[in-house]
């Protein structure tokens, strides 16, 4: 079955190290997104993807970095200049092409927790 | 950036129907309305999505007004699995591609009660 895989579900990380967080999809969808969601909170962007090799900065991309080597894959890397990292992070996947009606999937989340 | 307003909150009692209002007043012609939710510390879930007529599936229906400036998801028959966060998104269009950003409100917190 076709879909969007995070992992790890639940990560923990010393403060001043950087970690990466997973994200791969098999439904070949061009754009990729990553979110972070702090508890009671909407979701809000960090990074999407539009295309292989490109991405642009979302609402809050500071302290994070992505990268797009491959059309499945896009991981986020949370660095140590990332003052508040500990938070429930999404990734999303959308197919391009066509109209303008195609549905976002996402991931189960990932957990990071910043001890 | 076309964005939408919902109530932080709504209660709805089990069996009854659920109305969760939307406002997207800057909407422009090409974006659609979506709509998702998000049951505690999962990824959110697609509902439905509408440009202008009204649609309905097997999960809900969505009432667009005439002038698309607001919509009403409706959950007809309303069980406690449906108390999730419920998201209306507005598709943001970038540059000419067509799959633009996604961006969240608060969305409306809906507690199905017995």
């Amino acid at each position: 079955d076709g879909g969007i895989t995070q992992s790890p579900k639940y990560l923990f990380r010393k403060e001043g190290q950087n970690v990466t967080l997973s994200c791969e999809q098999n439904l070949n969808h061009d754009a990729m997104y990553w979110y972070r969601q702090d508890p009671g909170q909407g979701l809000r962007l960090i990074y999407y993807s539009q295309i292989v090799n490109d991405f642009q900065k979302g609402d809050i991309a500071e302290g994070y970095s992505v990268s797009r080597e491959k059309k499945e894959s896009f991981p986020l890397t949370v660095t140590s200049a990332q003052k508040n990292p500990t938070a429930f992070y999404l990734c999303a996947s959308i197919r391009r092409g066509g109209a303008f009606n195609t549905e976002a999937f996402f991931g189960q989340g990932t957990r990071l927790t910043v001890v | 950036d076309a964005k939408t307003t919902q109530p932080p909150s709504m209660d709805c009692a089990e069996g009854r129907a659920a109305n969760l209002p939307c406002n997207h007043s800057t909407i422009s012609g090409n974006e659609y309305v979506y709509w998702y939710r998000q049951i505690h510390s999962q990824g959110p879930q697609y509902i439905i999505h509408g440009l202008k007529n009204n649609e309905t599936n097997e999960m809900a229906s969505l009432i667009i007004t005439e002038d698309r400036k607001s919509s009403t998801l409706i959950l007809p028959h309303a069980t406690l699995r449906d108390t999730a966060v419920y998201y209306c998104i507005v598709r943001d269009l970038h540059g000419s591609s067509n799959t633009g950003k996604l961006i969240f409100g608060q969305g409306t917190t809906l507690q199905v009660k017995p």
